[in-house]
């Protein structure tokens, strides 16, 4: 079956700008989580989605947000880019949101700010 | 607070050498642990999970709550096991997963 779908696959924008990032899960998945992946800070939770509704935030700022859709697949967006936000940018998705079973990641869309 | 922390940044070894990655963790209660791992050019996968006590690859990993460790261990590395190398925590009824900032692991022939 088809893996973790992330697009784009690569990005560039200019500070000030806003973009948005596309997942779509596994078929049946219905957690999603994204990640920020930088050199300096590693792997930082965004937030997660559970059947179209956040269940959990990072500690992200109010510009970074995101949804889910009825299909499962999720958006997440960033407005007001700042040279920052450069970053590889990482959606997960896992079977019923329990962790335990462990997520699928997709291979990220990366960012680059100009 | 929640952390993880991998002391080291990079291991090398050599092929047929035993590593181990250290992995120790700040949690209050009983948490899940994790290691993936990210070979270059692919995306981050999974390793190993505590819970399920598997090994794969030839990896294993115990979880000590005394010491608060889940280090990961292989008696004979192989230069295929080279690659970043993940710890991860999940805590209580949360979803997200908190990594640690990850350990090259290179196998020199």
């Amino acid at each position: 079956k088809a893996g973790v779908t992330q697009t784009p696959r690569y990005l560039i924008k200019t500070r000030g700008q806003q973009v948005t990032l596309s997942c779509s899960p596994i078929s049946g998945h219905r957690s999603v989580s994204w990640y920020q992946q930088t050199p300096g800070q590693g792997l930082q939770f965004l937030f997660e989605y559970f059947s179209e509704t956040q269940r959990n935030k990072g500690n992200f700022p109010g510009r970074f947000s995101g949804r889910q859709f009825s299909n499962s697949r999720s958006e997440m967006n960033v407005s007001t880019l700042e040279l920052g936000d450069s970053a590889l940018y990482l959606c997960a998705s896992s079977l019923a949101g329990s962790g335990t079973v462990g997520y699928t990641f997709g291979s990220g869309t990366r960012l680059t700010v100009v | 607070a929640q952390r993880v922390t991998q002391p080291e940044k990079l291991l090398s070894v050599f092929k047929g050498a035993p590593v181990e990655l250290k992995c120790n963790y700040s949690y209050s209660g009983s948490p899940e642990l994790f290691w993936y791992v990210q070979y270059s050019r692919q995306r981050l996968q999974l390793l190993l999970r505590h819970i399920s006590r598997e090994s794969i690859k030839g990896f294993t990993a115990d979880l000590n709550k005394g010491e608060t460790s889940f280090h990961l261990k292989k008696p004979f590395a192989q230069e295929e096991d080279s690659a970043m190398y993940y710890c991860a925590l999940r805590g209580g009824s949360q979803g997200n997963l908190i990594f640690g900032k990850g350990t090259k692991l290179s196998v020199k022939p």
